[in-house]
């Protein structure tokens, strides 16, 4: 099935520092919701956007859906040890009740 | 907030039996079931999509008469994975949705199955 590329495919960065992952599709999505996954569990939602060009914040963690809706962007300042785990983006056409599209991840692991 | 409960979190079965996952939702009445499988190091891939009190739909490639899927009620869904074999191994995870509810994917906490 269609999965939408997840960049960087894996981050190693101290803790203190910025981190910033981007999803890009070849086709529009209406909703974009950005997951974490930690091991052995399911995914947890962390932010929803709605909108074209729409930016929110989630605490320290911050993204924004694209204008041509084919890609979003996830920021995370100030990392800290708890926010290693795998981020998931994925899209929907319409939100609830629609199947959603993953994509293909971002692990990222914090040295303290 | 909404929560989803999926049973068993691991089963251990013999290749060519059958095994069964539950997944519940918990505080709302779930109008879409999605059934996932994830390999390791691999995304979530999207295995079919129920709704109460009718027919799955499956996406391509996914085999209907070995995962079979019933949702008979709007806060119960079941994943049968029949003949397992070892190549079924995986993670699978459920989500429930409420239609027209944007926030509304929550995620079960996942079925490890190792078929031997």
């Amino acid at each position: 099935g269609q999965q939408l590329n997840q960049s960087p495919q894996s981050m190693f960065i101290q803790e203190g520092e910025d981190v910033s992952m981007n999803c890009t599709s070849s086709s529009i999505f209406n909703t974009w919701l950005w997951y974490k996954q930690d091991p052995g569990e399911g995914p947890v939602l962390l932010i929803a956007l709605y909108k074209a060009g729409e930016l929110t914040s989630n605490g320290r963690l911050t993204a924004q859906f694209g204008i041509t809706r084919k890609d979003s962007f996830l920021n995370i300042s100030a990392s800290i040890p708890s926010d290693v785990g795998i981020y998931f983006c994925a899209g929907s056409i319409s939100g609830g009740g629609n199947k959603l599209t993953f994509g293909t991840g971002t692990q990222l692991k914090v040295e303290l | 907030g909404a929560v989803v409960s999926q049973h068993p979190s691991w089963v251990i079965c013999k290749s060519g039996t059958s095994v069964k996952i539950e997944c519940r939702s918990l505080d709302f009445q779930a109008t879409t079931m999605f059934w996932y499988r994830q390999f390791p190091k691999q995304s979530l891939m999207l295995m079919a999509t129920s709704n109460e009190g009718s027919k799955a739909t499956y996406e391509q490639g996914v085999e209907k008469d070995k995962f079979l899927i019933n949702h008979a009620s709007l806060t119960l869904s079941t994943l049968t994975v029949t003949s397992a074999h070892p190549e079924d191994s995986s993670f699978y995870i459920c989500s429930a949705s409420v239609l027209r509810d944007l926030d509304g994917y929550t995620f079960g906490s996942g079925t490890r199955l190792t078929v031997v």
